[in-house]
């Protein structure tokens, strides 16, 4: 079975700065994608991005980054120059690919930031 | 496009109410999706659609009744539900059989079960 761990249950980061999400995954499958959502308090889930197991590359988009370590079984989200807006709850997930059925996400624990100006 | 939206935003019912969600998309994704999430905790896998079928159920009690009319909508009815089914209530879609496709989620509804 997968399981997706983010040991950080809240992180302050001062507005400008950046700061590291952690999130360590296990699974035995050799093809899965890794994603990152960010849940304001207002409660949608916004999909942040997207890593695939045999992406050579890490994954960037804006000021999003994902370093993925797969020997460690790591995929940490870095935000660049943390703002205000920032501040939510943020989920790792990995995915497992049900055929034609679609992709079943199972999430980690979440990670509380609040951005301090 | 990108948007998927469910109704109501809030909802508060009694144990013996029926009542049901709403959720839409116009994004052309064949795959949809019930999520249950309690107060800080990560959301749950309820059940999954594939092109109008029920394809996954993960051993959600019966008084949670999945019906998929069309290709854009999804409903969850609810009947003689407990207090600790209150929740938010998130409805995702993506695109069927795709290993990339990230999902997309609605604003959820927040049930209250008194």
């Amino acid at each position: 079975a997968q399981k997706i761990t983010q040991t950080q249950p809240g992180m302050f980061v001062q507005e400008k700065e950046a700061v590291t999400l952690d999130c360590t995954y296990d699974t035995s499958d050799q093809s899965y994608g890794l994603f990152w959502y960010k849940q304001p308090s207002s409660g949608e889930m916004i999909f942040l991005i997207y890593q695939g197991s045999y992406d050579e590359q890490n994954a960037t988009e804006g000021r999003y980054s994902l370093n993925f370590q797969k020997a460690r079984k790591s995929a940490n989200l870095v935000i660049s120059a943390s703002q205000l807006g920032d501040s939510a709850m943020y989920f790792c997930a990995m995915r497992e690919l049900i055929k034609a059925a679609g992709n079943k996400l199972t999430f980690g624990g979440g990670t509380r930031v609040l951005v301090k100006p | 496009d990108t948007e998927v939206t469910q109704t109501p935003k809030h909802l508060v019912m009694g144990m013996t109410n029926k009542k049901s969600l709403k959720c839409e998309q116009h994004m052309g994704h064949r795959a949809m999706y019930w999520y249950k999430q309690k107060a800080k905790k990560p959301p749950e896998l309820m059940f999954v659609y594939s092109y109008e079928k029920l394809s996954i159920n993960e051993s959600v009690p019966s008084r949670f009744s999945p019906e998929c009319p069309n290709s854009s909508l999804l409903n969850l009815h609810l009947h003689a539900l407990q207090p600790e089914d209150s929740a938010l209530y998130l409805c995702a879609s993506s695109q069927a059989g795709s290993r990339g496709s990230e999902q997309y989620f609605g604003p959820g509804t927040r049930l209250t079960v008194t």
